[in-house]
């Protein structure tokens, strides 16, 4: 397969737990993508790389937040001291230059 | 990036074309139309994109206004496997990402 994958694809925690996320990109794909998305809403961009730079992380939403892309390859997304409000399905995406985002299959957090 | 409005919802006969809208009326000249779409829990696929021409790949039509302000997205021969959220969103050329995704349309396939 050779579509965005992540993981895992579920998790439940319970809340005050630290949780972490991977995205494995479309091997080519230079540009990588953190989305969140709450049921009925579109997706809220988190974060991007392209290689291994983090180029934009201002709307990460609080500093509990935080993602890595450590050789330009796979990403991972972490939250520490989950709350309940962080319940949502995070989605991981790449591309290459200015052509459609290649989205992964999300991973769904579940906060007790 | 400029806003985007579409309609909540819609309803397309299976077989017909399905013809969505979308208003972004704020659009700057350097700003693409981007379409994607969400089938129930999957991540998001892209369709189109395109600046101030019409567009076709093997999914859909992109038609732009002349003057910009608003787009449909075609799908010619609308099947079941269509019924999805629709999103349309505007994003600047630099620009690497979409700060701002709308609600989408819920598109309806009926047989």
């Amino acid at each position: 397969d050779t579509g965005v994958s992540q993981d895992p694809r579920h998790k439940i925690t319970k809340r005050g737990q630290n949780v972490t996320f991977r995205c494995d990109p479309i091997s080519e794909h230079n540009r990588l993508y953190w989305y969140r998305q709450t049921l009925g809403q579109g997706p809220e961009f988190l974060t991007y790389f392209q290689n291994e730079a983090q180029l934009e992380k201002s709307r990460l939403l609080s500093d509990r937040f935080s993602a890595e892309r450590p050789k330009g390859s796979f990403s991972t997304l972490e939250i520490q001291r989950t709350e309940q409000g962080d319940s949502a399905m995070y989605l991981c995406a790449s591309s290459l230059g200015l052509a459609g985002k290649f989205f992964g299959p999300g991973t769904r957090l579940t906060v007790l | 990036d400029a806003k985007t409005t579409q309609p909540p919802s819609m309803d397309c006969a299976e077989g017909r074309a399905a013809n969505l809208p979308c208003n972004h009326s704020t659009i700057s000249g350097n700003e693409y139309v981007y379409w994607y779409r969400q089938i129930h829990s999957q991540g998001p696929q892209y369709i189109i994109h395109g600046l101030k021409n019409n567009e076709t790949n093997e999914m859909a039509s992109l038609i732009i206004t002349e003057d910009r302000k608003s787009s449909t997205l075609i799908l010619p021969h609308a099947t079941l496997r269509d019924t999805a959220v629709y999103y349309c969103i505007v994003r600047v050329a630099d620009s690497n990402y979409q700060l701002i995704w709308g609600a989408g349309t819920k598109l309806i396939i009926k047989p």
